[in-house]
């Protein structure tokens, strides 16, 4: 069984600064993604940047980048210059692929000061 | 761009009633999922489908719940007499298949049980 721990539940930045969200996991599984999902109030989710395990470059996404040490099974999000928008609750997920469900961390509560 | 859709986008109902939340996954995807997220809680697994069968379930996905795909395009979840602690946030998703192991969420159905 695949676990996503999030361990900060609430982040304060302020605007134009930079954050890092962190997560850590565990997995049986050898091949899979993990990514970082964002929902604001709303509570639509929203796919921010994504990582293959086979892959050790670091992905990156315009602000968004990740820090992801696979031996360590961490795997965290850094958002530079932080925006108003970018307000919300991030979730750390683990996909092994097929038939198996996202297993998703707790959530870290965003909050950008102006 | 392709999309998932879902509606109702907020459905009420008595405790005891059935509902049907539907939703239609993006054209060529094979792969069909449901999640569940209490309001201030994790996302949670509920059920992916593939082939016009159930794959997984998680033990949330008791007798009370069915799913199917009763044309080409409809997803449904039903849920057989209804309880208070129904009320959640319930997103349907799909994916093409293949990598990445990306999974498109649709923009949830709140159901709210009285």
């Amino acid at each position: 069984a695949q676990t996503v721990t999030q361990s900060q539940p609430e982040m304060s930045v302020q605007e134009a600064e930079t954050v890092t969200l962190s997560c850590t996991y565990d997995t049986s599984e050898s091949d899979y993604y993990l990514f970082w999902y964002k929902q604001p109030p709303s509570r639509q989710m929203i796919l921010v940047i994504r990582q293959e395990a086979y892959k050790q470059q670091n992905a990156t996404e315009n602000r968004f980048s990740v820090n992801f040490q696979k031996a360590a099974k961490s795997f965290s999000l850094k958002i530079s210059d932080s925006q108003l928008g970018d307000a919300a609750m991030y979730f750390c997920v683990h996909s092994g692929g097929g038939a198996d469900g996202l297993t998703f961390g707790k959530g870290t509560h965003l909050i950008i000061q102006p | 761009e392709p999309e998932v859709t879902q509606t109702p986008s907020h459905q009420v109902t008595q405790m005891g009633q059935e509902v049907i939340l539907r939703c239609v996954p993006i054209s060529n995807h094979l792969y069909f999922y449901w999640y569940r997220q209490i309001l201030g809680q994790k996302v949670e697994f509920l059920v992916s489908f593939y082939n016009n069968e159930i794959s997984e379930k998680s033990e949330i996905f008791d007798d009370q719940f069915s799913v199917e795909r009763p044309d080409g395009s409809n997803f449904t979840l039903k849920i057989r007499s209804t309880k208070l602690e129904d009320s959640a946030m319930y997103f349907c998703a799909s994916w093409a298949g293949g990598r990445p192991y990306e999974q498109y969420f649709g923009p949830g159905t709140r159901l709210t049980v009285t």
